[in-house]
């Protein structure tokens, strides 16, 4: 299957920081990509949609300003965790998908973010 | 309002035996569900894909059963390994490649 690449696995940062996360597309071009967040033993939640070219969807209650999205090539997306608070603490994966049709959904191995 | 429920009890059973895992949903109409497994600080890695006017797929020692009626599916691993222990998630499409997930069970195969 396609390969998603997800950059740092790992990543400690003080209060008040910024965090920036990567997710690359590997060996196909994904025009959308995914950014989930999931707490221990929960499942993962969808914080929002990254499109190339253009704004980033995002869910209900995520705050944009919170988490910078940029899409800026068919094979990077870049989430920034700003002004980083010890409840950002968390497990941040993305996804893409390939294609234009509705297929499975592959995953990059996820960031476990600690702020202290 | 949508939901997507799993059993959130860890399921125990010894290696050899079959086991079922159950994904209930309301308020969706999806056009396909997928099962995922996720293993303790990694992504989720995608297993299987069954389409609504599909009522079983097979994959390997893997079945997945889709009931529409019901809104149901179910997930088999048979002649189970304590390598299968892991999480596995239901996941719903939404549209695109927006993905809904489940909880996810907790599987524990014993030896």
């Amino acid at each position: 299957g396609a390969v998603v690449s997800q950059h740092p696995s790992r990543v400690i940062c003080k209060s008040g920081t910024s965090v920036k996360i990567e997710c690359r597309s590997l060996d196909f071009q994904a025009t959308t990509m995914f950014w989930y967040r999931q707490f221990p033993k929960q499942s993962l939640m969808l914080m929002a949609t990254s499109n190339e070219g253009s704004k980033a969807t995002y869910e209900q209650g995520v705050e944009k300003d919170k988490f910078l999205i940029n899409h800026a090539s068919l094979t990077l997306s870049t989430l920034t965790v700003t002004s980083a608070h010890p409840e950002d603490s968390s497990f941040y994966i993305c996804s893409a998908g390939q294609g234009n049709m509705n297929t499975e959904a592959f995953f990059g191995q996820g960031t476990r973010l600690t702020v202290v | 309002s949508q939901k997507i429920e799993q059993n959130s009890e860890a399921l125990n059973i010894q290696e050899g035996k079959t086991a079922t895992l159950t994904c209930n949903y309301t308020n969706y109409s999806p056009a396909y569900l997928q099962w995922y497994r996720q293993d303790p600080g990694r992504g989720p890695v995608f297993l299987l894909l069954i389409r609504e006017n599909e009522k079983e797929k097979r994959k390997e020692r893997l079945k997945v059963t889709f009931d529409t009626t019901l809104k149901q599916s179910l997930f088999h691993i048979t002649a189970s390994q304590p390598a299968d222990s892991a999480t596995y998630l239901c996941a719903l499409h939404t549209g695109g490649f927006k993905t809904i997930f489940g909880a996810g069970t907790r599987l524990f195969v014993k030896a």
